[in-house]
C-alpha cells in the first residue's frame, strides 16, 4: 500500500514568513508523529497525534510552531514567523499504535529553508 | 544532552564483510529499540528493532544484540552488500504513551566492492 507522504518535498521562504508541510500517513495508521532532522543530526521529536488530539507536544520547540489533525488522518505542521534556525528537513511518521505495533513508518520529508 | 549516541560516524567495510554498527544510551526507562537506515533525500526506513525483555534479534542478514546491564545495543549485518550503504540510526522508546523515537546522530555504513 501506499506510504506516508509529505508536501511540498522542498520549501524556501524568506525570514519572518508563514509556512506550513502538509502529511498523508499511511491509512488506518492513528498514531502520527513530526521530527525534525538538522544537518549532521538524528532526527528530533516535535509532537505526537493519537486520533485528532495531540497527546504529546513537549518537542516543539517554542510557540511559533503548532500542527492540526482535525479529521484523523492529515496533519498540517504550521511553522510562524520563521526564523534562519528553522531550516531543515521536517519528518513526519505514521503507526498503528493502537495495534500494538512499535515501529514508526517515516514519509520523505520536507526540506525547508529559511532565506 | 544526548540519551542515544552513536560515537561513530562513519565505518567502512568489505563487501561480503562483517558490519558492526554500535549505541549506546543513558535513560534506563527506555524499554524498546529500534534501527533505522536512510538513504540520502529519503526519510528513515525501519529495519530491525528489539524490546527489552530480548538480548537478540534477527532478521535475515541483520541482527540485533541488546546488552541492558551495559546500555548498549549494536546491529550486525553479515554479509555486507554494497547496497547497504547508507546511514544508520539508532533509536530507542518507552513503551506505552506516545512512544516517541529518540535517535542517535547516525552511523554512514559504506561497503565497498
Amino acid at each position: 500500500g501506499a506510504g506516508v507522504s509529505q508536501t511540498p518535498s522542498n520549501k524556501v521562504t524568506e525570514k519572518g514568513k508563514y509556512v506550513e508541510l502538509r502529511c498523508d500517513p499511511i491509512s488506518g495508521h492513528t498514531a502520527l508523529y513530526w521530527y525534525r532532522q538538522s544537518l549532521g543530526q538524528g532526527p528530533e521529536f516535535l509532537i505526537y497525534f493519537q486520533g485528532t488530539g495531540a497527546a504529546d507536544d513537549s518537542g516543539l520547540p517554542n510557540d511559533r510552531f503548532f500542527a492540526v489533525r482535525p479529521e484523523g488522518s492529515v496533519s498540517t505542521l504550521k511553522i510562524q514567523r520563521t526564523e534562519r534556525g528553522d531550516s531543515a528537513v521536517y519528518l513526519c511518521a505514521s503507526s498503528p499504535l493502537d495495534r500494538g505495533v512499535h515501529e514508526q513508518f517515516f514519509g520523505p520529508g520536507t526540506r525547508l529553508t529559511v532565506l | 544532552d544526548q540519551q542515544v549516541k552513536q560515537n561513530s560516524p562513519s565505518l567502512s567495510v568489505q563487501e561480503g564483510r562483517i558490519s558492526i554498527l554500535n549505541c549506546d544510551y543513558t535513560n534506563s526507562m527506555f524499554d524498546y529499540f529500534l534501527w533505522y537506515k536512510k538513504y540520502p533525500a529519503e526519510g528513515p526506513t525501519f529495519l530491525i528493532s528489539i524490546s527489552s525483555i530480548k538480548d537478540k534479534n534477527e532478521d535475515g542478514r541483520f541482527t540485533v544484540f541488546l546488552n541492558k546491564s551495559a546500555k548498549h545495543l549494536s546491529l550486525h549485518i553479515v554479509p555486507s552488500q554494497p547496497g547497504d550503504s547508507a546511514v544508520y540510526f539508532c533509536a530507542a522508546s518507552v513503551q506505552g504513551g506516545s512512544e516517541k523515537l529518540v535517535f542517535g546522530k547516525g552511523t554512514k555504513l559504506t561497503v565497498n566492492p
